[in-house]
């Protein structure tokens, strides 16, 4: 299994442009979420889903769109990039147990993100 | 939303000595508590976490206690060594609010010195 992988794992852009980050797991997790961490901030949600078609506002939702098609997949994008975009995107999936949340995360080995 | 404050940021140790990283939570629903590692340039990775049935959990040389009615939790390393160098992440679930979520705090760089 090669758990949580995210794609690319670098990239520049220049202000106003757009991108999409993809994440893929193959653990069969039903939750995914997306998180930005920035020195000194920790890991703040930006964006997450608790099922295919389903998504949900973290705290930092603004400037970034997400979706989910797939169980396996899921994309974070962003429309106009902003140099206070810049930073590393983690990605990360979670399971049920018996039909309740597990809360355990799994992380994928980020993105680093700069906006000039 | 839950609130989880972690003390302190940074903490030096002499290698053997022992460690020891501070939670708090605002949310009393919260029932779930992991720890996670982050090593320089490497993804978080869930090291320990407790459950509210429980009041200490351990695991080697890491343990981790909880105390619910203080709404705080604390991460034990003993012995530490040099690959324990990293940075060390708090979390409570938050089950009052929003399900499904972490509430993550800021973060403490450990540097375990030779």
């Amino acid at each position: 299994n090669a758990g949580v992988t995210q794609t690319p794992k670098f990239r520049v852009l220049k202000t106003g442009q757009s991108m999409t980050l993809l994440c893929a797991q193959d653990m069969n997790h039903e939750y995914m979420y997306w998180y930005r961490q920035d020195p000194g901030m920790g890991l703040r949600l930006i964006h997450y889903s608790v099922g295919e078609g389903t998504t949900a506002k973290g705290e930092v939702p603004d400037g970034y769109n997400v979706s989910r098609l797939k169980k396996q997949n899921f994309l974070l994008g962003l429309e106009s990039a902003a140099p206070s975009q810049t930073s590393v995107y983690f990605c990360a999936s979670s399971y049920s147990i018996s039909g309740s949340f597990s809360y355990e995360q799994y992380f994928g080995p980020g993105t680093r993100l700069t906006v000039t | 939303g839950e609130n989880v404050e972690q003390h302190p940021s940074t903490l030096s140790v002499q290698e053997g000595d022992s460690a020891v990283i501070k939670c708090t939570y605002s949310d009393s629903a919260s029932n779930y508590f992991p720890w996670y590692k982050q090593e320089l340039g490497k993804r978080p990775q869930l090291i320990i976490d407790i459950r509210s049935n429980v009041g200490e959990k351990k695991d080697q040389r890491i343990a981790v206690t909880l105390n619910k009615t203080a709404k705080h939790f604390s991460l034990h390393i003993t012995e530490t060594q040099p690959e324990d160098s990293a940075v060390y992440f708090c979390a409570a679930n938050g089950r009052g609010s929003t399900l499904g979520r972490l509430y993550f705090g800021r973060g403490t760089q450990l540097t375990v010195w030779p």
